[in-house]
């Protein structure tokens, strides 16, 4: 089955500064790769997905690329702030199946 | 839509007893899914469901573990009987599987916090 890798496990960063988040995947015919942002005590909630026919996409400040040869995938954030610190997720899946997720990245923005 | 709606928002219950947990999600929606979270093990898939009917119980732990859609707007995940290493916060899922611009966006539902003393 699908397994989701994802690196670091912690990120610690300068308010201003750009973060950068790398999840690999292993299935091959994996077509769809979400981004969830979960803070403390609350659900994971979608921040960004791209799917495998793109190979980036942006909203504002965060940013998705995808390297299907590869089977990697990255999140950036520029400019970040105090309110963008919160565990980030990646998943993977091959679209209407199950969403496997990576283990989680813990971001600190600190001001 | 009020979103995937789940009760009860907190669990605490002791060893042995039945829990029965349960989810109402987001309507028009045809896939539904059963995710647990803890610190060590992260999101886990437990079950989903297409169109009401399970595809993928790989991931429930043991026996103790069972779910059911008996309908399109209503899903229970029961454990019973209940263990401490069964605490962790119970998060249930719905999505369009469709093939629209949203097709397959997973929504989150608040989940269930369980603590098995």
């Amino acid at each position: 089955g699908e397994n989701v890798e994802q690196h670091p496990s912690t990120l610690s960063v300068q308010e201003g500064d750009s973060a950068v988040i790398k999840c690999t995947y292993s299935d091959s015919a994996s077509n769809y790769f979400p981004w969830y942002k979960q803070e403390l005590g609350k659900r994971p909630q979608l921040i960004i997905d791209i799917r495998s026919n793109v190979g980036e996409k942006k909203d504002q400040r965060i940013a998705v690329t995808l390297n299907k040869t590869a089977k990697h995938f990255s999140l950036h954030i520029t400019e970040t702030q105090p309110e963008d610190s919160a565990v980030y997720f990646c998943a993977a899946s091959k679209g209407g199946n199950k969403l496997v997720f990576g283990a989680g990245t813990i971001l600190r923005v600190k001001s | 839509d009020a979103g995937v709606i789940q009760s009860p928002r907190h669990e605490v219950t002791e060893m042995g007893q039945e829990v029965t947990l349960r989810c109402k999600p987001i309507s028009g929606h045809n896939s539904l899914f059963w995710y647990r979270q803890t610190m060590m093990r992260g999101l886990e898939l437990l079950i989903y469901f297409n169109n009401n009917v399970p595809i993928d119980d790989s991931g429930m732990p043991e026996d103790r573990f069972s779910a059911k859609m008996p309908n399109a707007s209503f899903s229970t995940l029961k454990i019973q009987p209940s263990e401490p290493r069964d605490s962790a916060v119970y998060f249930c899922a719905s999505s369009d599987r469709g093939t629209g611009s949203g097709a397959n966006v997973l929504t989150f539902g608040a989940g269930s916090r369980l603590t098995v003393l």
